[in-house]
């Protein structure tokens, strides 16, 4: 099946570790993003690849990074830096040429 | 920077009344996307608009994208409990980025 899978449903964190979620997808798209959803509101962009090795920040970037080693991967880690990480994460990608976001099932992060 | 918004936030309604979600943007988009997101799932694509004035359907929702491309609107007639969810418009802000409206959220009484 194609698609977009993320890895886990659903993580827990003591407070100041940094924790990495998975994003793999074999749509074979060339952009890929991440988004921060809270309970009750939108989706708000936090990075953004449009090609390998090369990625931009979006709105909300501070206390996250991400690595685009690989086209099918694009790994978000949340740091020790981000106030307030407890929050449902979005991996999406889109073809070339097209706005068509495709999501993946997303991570439900919960820092105790 | 660009905003998009939507109203209403909430919208409870009967099995069978019409429902209708706005969005508005702060600057022109070339063109719009419209997202399902059921409950504890993830957004789903419904639809995308690009020509001004546009006017799409899909069996019981019909979408239409305003005539300067800042706003939108989906209608869903005579809701079932499957309408149940959060609907959101996207636009693209720049090559590559999107941004989302802060979405409606649905609920249907039966």
């Amino acid at each position: 099946d194609g698609g977009i899978t993320q890895s886990p449903k659903y993580l827990f964190r003591k407070e100041g570790q940094n924790v990495t979620l998975s994003c793999e997808q074999n749509l074979n798209h060339d952009a890929m993003y991440w988004y921060r959803q809270d309970p009750g509101q939108g989706l708000r962009l936090i990075y953004y690849s449009q090609i390998v090795n090369d990625f931009q920040k979006g709105d909300i970037a501070e206390g996250y990074s991400v690595s685009r080693e690989k086209k099918e991967s694009f790994p978000l880690t949340v740091t020790s830096a981000q106030k307030n990480p407890t929050a449902f994460y979005l991996c999406a990608s889109t073809e070339g040429g097209s706005d068509t976001q495709y999501f993946g099932p997303g991570t439900r992060l919960t820092v105790l | 920077g660009q905003q998009v918004m939507q109203i209403p936030q909430y919208q409870h309604v009967q099995e069978g009344e019409d429902f209708t979600t706005y969005c508005n943007s702060s600057t022109t988009l070339s063109n719009i996307q419209w997202y399902k997101q059921r409950p504890g799932g993830h957004p789903v694509f419904l639809i995308q608009l690009v020509k001004s004035g546009e006017v799409k359907k899909q069996k019981r929702l019909t979408f239409q994208f305003g005539e300067a491309k800042k706003n939108s609107s989906l209608h869903i007639t005579a809701t079932q409990t499957t309408d149940v969810g959060t609907y959101f418009c996207a636009g693209r802000s720049g090559t590559y980025k999107y941004i989302f409206g802060t979405g409606t959220r649905l609920k249907v009484l039966a």
